[in-house]
């Protein structure tokens, strides 16, 4: 099956630092990549949706500028959160599909990555 | 607000026993609804990607159906096994902009 790598898949940074996540689709070209968010006994919340070579989407009240995604290549897409503050710890899980979320083709989710903010 | 639940939250089946669970969703705007398995320290895993009203899918000892008229779709385990253990998650995928909400899941645990 399609797998789907993220790194790191942990990571502790100071309050008003950048961290970068990155998301790697290994053995095929996703044309759209998908962010999540988990908080703690909650559902996978949708962040944002890049399609390569174009801007991403972002649900609503989800920072732009807080959350830059980058989605350079056909398997690579980046989620950068920057100046991190304790409440953005979270757990950040990125999925990539073949098409569109409404196509018939399913995710594939990536490991996730634990982010925890000083 | 699109919402879209699950249940029960929590469930334990002896092993060997069957059970189902439910994801309930909006009944209008309906595009697609994708069932994932997600092991602990795993990555959620697609199950089934259902399209049509009425849809039956199987896979080995899971199968799947769905109601988009009504809004809901089951997910059955026969003869449950210590590797069924998982939150099982249904996504919904609305037509009108592809938008796609999950719902809590269903933390399965078999018990041996």
């Amino acid at each position: 099956g399609a797998v789907v790598s993220q790194h790191p898949s942990w990571v502790i940074c100071k309050s008003g630092t950048s961290v970068k996540i990155e998301c790697r689709s290994l053995d095929f070209q996703a044309t759209t990549m998908f962010w999540y968010r988990q908080f703690p006994k909650q559902s996978l919340m949708l962040m944002a949706t890049s399609n390569e070579g174009s801007k991403a989407t972002y649900e609503q009240g989800v920072e732009k500028d807080k959350f830059l995604i980058n989605h350079a290549s056909l398997t690579l897409s980046t989620l950068t959160v920057t100046s991190a503050h304790p409440e953005d710890s979270s757990f950040y899980i990125c999925s990539a599909s073949l098409s569109g979320a409404g196509s018939s083709y399913e995710q594939y989710f990536g490991p996730g990555t634990r982010l925890t903010v000083t | 607000i699109l919402n879209v639940e699950q249940s029960p939250q929590s469930l334990h089946v002896q092993e060997g026993d069957s059970t189902n669970f439910t994801c309930s969703f909006p009944s209008s705007n309906f595009y697609a609804l994708h069932w994932y398995r997600w092991e602990t320290a795993k990555s959620p895993e697609a199950l089934f990607v259902m399209t049509l009203n009425g849809d039956e899918k199987k896979k080995g000892r899971i199968s799947a159906t769905l109601n988009t008229k009504e809004g809901y779709s089951y997910l059955y385990i026969k003869g449950s096994q210590p590797e069924d253990s998982a939150t099982y998650l249904c996504a919904f995928i609305d037509f009108r902009d592809d938008k796609i909400i999950f719902g809590k899941g269903t933390r399965l645990h078999i018990l041996p």
